[in-house]
Parts: structure tokens; C-alpha cells; sequence
């Protein structure tokens, strides 16, 4: 474990549907992510928050919703998704720009 | 805006050879370069760092990256492969002064026994 814990592992859901992904982390980090993650593309910043600021949305279609309720907590809120929304969702959480990020599992999302 | 090149999409090795994977960034001012590994199914996992100091650093697993700042690249070595080191790399950059970290798009590395 490194700390930082996504649930769940797996998702599928159909494109009516609305889920929440969730991270969690209790490293004491002030910075947390979220990343797309698809089979042969580079690694997609989605959202950051800078102590539960949201300072970054990189032009992420509104069918996808954060929510940082601490410094702790961080979900993904999903809502009438697409098939081509299918990928790993990555959760990162850092502690200041000297430092790495740290990495969730991921959570493997499936639209159908 | 800062950005990473990871010119080799694979890379393939003998196991016991020395691997090389290559990395190249751009970012103004001074950089803070990563390498992390991910193996199949799982997160991203870091591996080692560069943020001053000696231009040799070594990480994780025997790892080791060389900061080259005329050739602006942070190629990630391994002496002797094993097969266990096959996975999928990404270099990343991070200026000094925010938290945005831009990855490259990732070397898959196969080291064949």
C-alpha cells in the first residue's frame, strides 16, 4: 500500500448510470489529483486541489465532477458517461513541488 | 509550460544487459525531474528523483538517472536487467516553484530471459 487508497478497484456502469469514485489519503499531503489514464495515451491531468482549492480544471467535460470535502478526501463524481470514458482513474496526492507524487491502485472504469 | 519526451514507445533487453530508457523535458527555470514505474493493473510508483545536487542519482530497485541539463534529458539506467524490471516507465517534470508534474508518455520496457 502507499498510502493513498482509491475505491473502488473496479467499476462498470452504463451510461445512465451515476457512481462516485473515492481516494483517500493520510499522508499529511496539501495536494491532491486526479488522472485519466487510457490504453495508449499519455497520463491526463484532469483536476488538482491545493488544500481542498480546486486550482486547476484541464477542460474536463462536465459529465465528470470533483469534490475535495478535506485534505484528505478527494471523489470523482461520474454522471451519464460515455464508452470512450472507459480508462484508469489514478488518484495522486504530494506534499509540495520538491516532492513525488504518491499513487493510488487506480480504479478501472468500464462504461457500457 | 514545461513538457517530456520519452522518445522510445519500447524497449526490449536481454536479461543481465544494461537498459537505458530515455528521457528529454523542457520547463523554464529549474527543473524537478521523476522517473516512476507501473506494472499492470496498479497505480504509478516512484522510483527515484532529481532535484539538485549530484547529476547521479539512484533510486529504487538499483535504478539510477543521469541529469545531463545541456542536453536537458534524465535517462533512467539499469546495470543488469531482470525480467521482474518489466513494466511500463514515465519520466515527469516538475518546475520548482507549482505542483504541476507533466508525465511522458510512457516507455514499456520487456526484458526477455
Amino acid at each position: 500500500e502507499t498510502g493513498v487508497t482509491q475505491t473502488p478497484r473496479h467499476l462498470v456502469m452504463g451510461m445512465t448510470n451515476k457512481k462516485s469514485l473515492k481516494c483517500e489519503q493520510h499522508l499529511g499531503h496539501n495536494a491532491m489529483y486526479w488522472y485519466k489514464q487510457s490504453a495508449k495515451k499519455p497520463l491526463e491531468l484532469m483536476f488538482v486541489y491545493n488544500f481542498k482549492e480546486q486550482t486547476e480544471n484541464n477542460s474536463v467535460p462536465s459529465r465528470f465532477s470533483p469534490e475535495c470535502p478535506n485534505s484528505s478526501h478527494l471523489f470523482l463524481h461520474l454522471h451519464t458517461l460515455q464508452p470512450e470514458d472507459s480508462a484508469l482513474y489514478l488518484c495522486a496526492s504530494s506534499q509540495g513541488a520538491r516532492y513525488g507524487y504518491t499513487f493510488g491502485s487506480g480504479t478501472r472504469l468500464t462504461v457500457v | 509550460a514545461q513538457s517530456v519526451a520519452q522518445p522510445e514507445d519500447q524497449v526490449n533487453v536481454a536479461e543481465g544487459n544494461p537498459l537505458t530508457v530515455k528521457c528529454t523535458y523542457s520547463v523554464s527555470g529549474n527543473p524537478y525531474l521523476f522517473w516512476y514505474v507501473q506494472y499492470p493493473n496498479r497505480g504509478l510508483q516512484f522510483l527515484l528523483k532529481y532535484i539538485t545536487g549530484d547529476n547521479l542519482v539512484k533510486g529504487s530497485y538499483g535504478f539510477e538517472a543521469e541529469f545531463n541539463k545541456s542536453q536537458t534529458s534524465f535517462h533512467l539506467k539499469k546495470p543488469s536487467a531482470l525480467v521482474s524490471d518489466s513494466a511500463l516507465y514515465f519520466c515527469a517534470v516538475r518546475p520548482y516553484n507549482n505542483n504541476d508534474m507533466r508525465f511522458g508518455a510512457g516507455t514499456r520496457l520487456t526484458v526477455k530471459p
